[in-house]
């Protein structure tokens, strides 16, 4: 059974970086099968996705995010990670790691999820 | 970018009814939708791939249908622990989302 576990510092200040680790259990993060992402959730609210990396290091990013986010993976330690630079109020939400399917982009395994608030 | 929209926004019905959910994309996305469950507190639960496709060990009477830019999912006999948000999902655009609540 595949289980993703988020990890991080839960109060971040604005201005400052959001640094969050997903470890990733069950399961290789190296099958070719699957993507590797980051999803939001601000409190009340919908799905918002951040974006993805694949095994290899390829990576798509939310046109929205993309000049604040970057995604990395560490295959060695079974993780991808995501930083967000210059975080604001606005930022702040339930992060969720998440694994989609190649083909159908269907997110068949999540993390639990963990709020980062923004504040100083 | 495709925008999904998802109708109605919420709904209230009776144990046992049948709840129907509408999702519209502005574009045609053939059959790559998805819905997904989500309760308070959790994460999101994928219920249907593909447009129509249970996945494995949900409950049968969740269902969905459609291709193009028209979706619909369905619950067959509500149940109480039915009562959630219901997201279709499109690539990496989710919709807006519809609370279900039992009436």
């Amino acid at each position: 059974q595949v289980q993703l576990q988020e990890s991080g510092p839960g109060l971040v200040k604005p201005s400052q970086t959001l640094s969050l680790t997903c470890t990733v259990s069950g399961g290789s993060i190296s099958s070719g099968d699957y993507y590797w992402s980051w999803i939001r959730q601000p409190p009340g609210k919908g799905l918002e996705w951040i974006g993805y990396i694949y095994y290899s290091g390829s990576t798509y990013y939310n046109p929205s995010l993309k000049s604040r986010v970057t995604i990395s993976v560490d295959t060695s330690k079974n993780q991808f990670s995501l930083k967000l630079s210059s975080v604001t109020a606005a930022d702040t939400a339930v992060y969720y790691c998440a694994r989609d399917r190649d083909g159908d982009w269907a997110v068949d395994y999540w993390g639990q999820g963990t709020l980062v608030t923004v504040s100083s | 970018d495709i925008q999904m929209t998802q109708s109605p926004s919420s709904l209230s019905a009776s144990v046992g009814d049948r709840v129907t959910i509408t999702c519209q994309a502005s574009q045609d996305i053939s059959n790559y939708l998805n819905w997904y469950q989500q309760k308070p507190g959790k994460a999101p639960k994928l219920l249907i791939y593909d447009a129509s496709n249970l996945e494995t060990g949900v409950p049968s009477r969740f269902s969905g249908s459609g291709s193009g830019t028209d979706f619909t999912f369905t619950i067959s006999s509500l149940q109480p622990e039915d009562i959630a948000t219901y997201y279709c999902q499109q690539e990496f655009t989710f919709g807006p989302g519809t609370k279900v609540d039992i009436k």
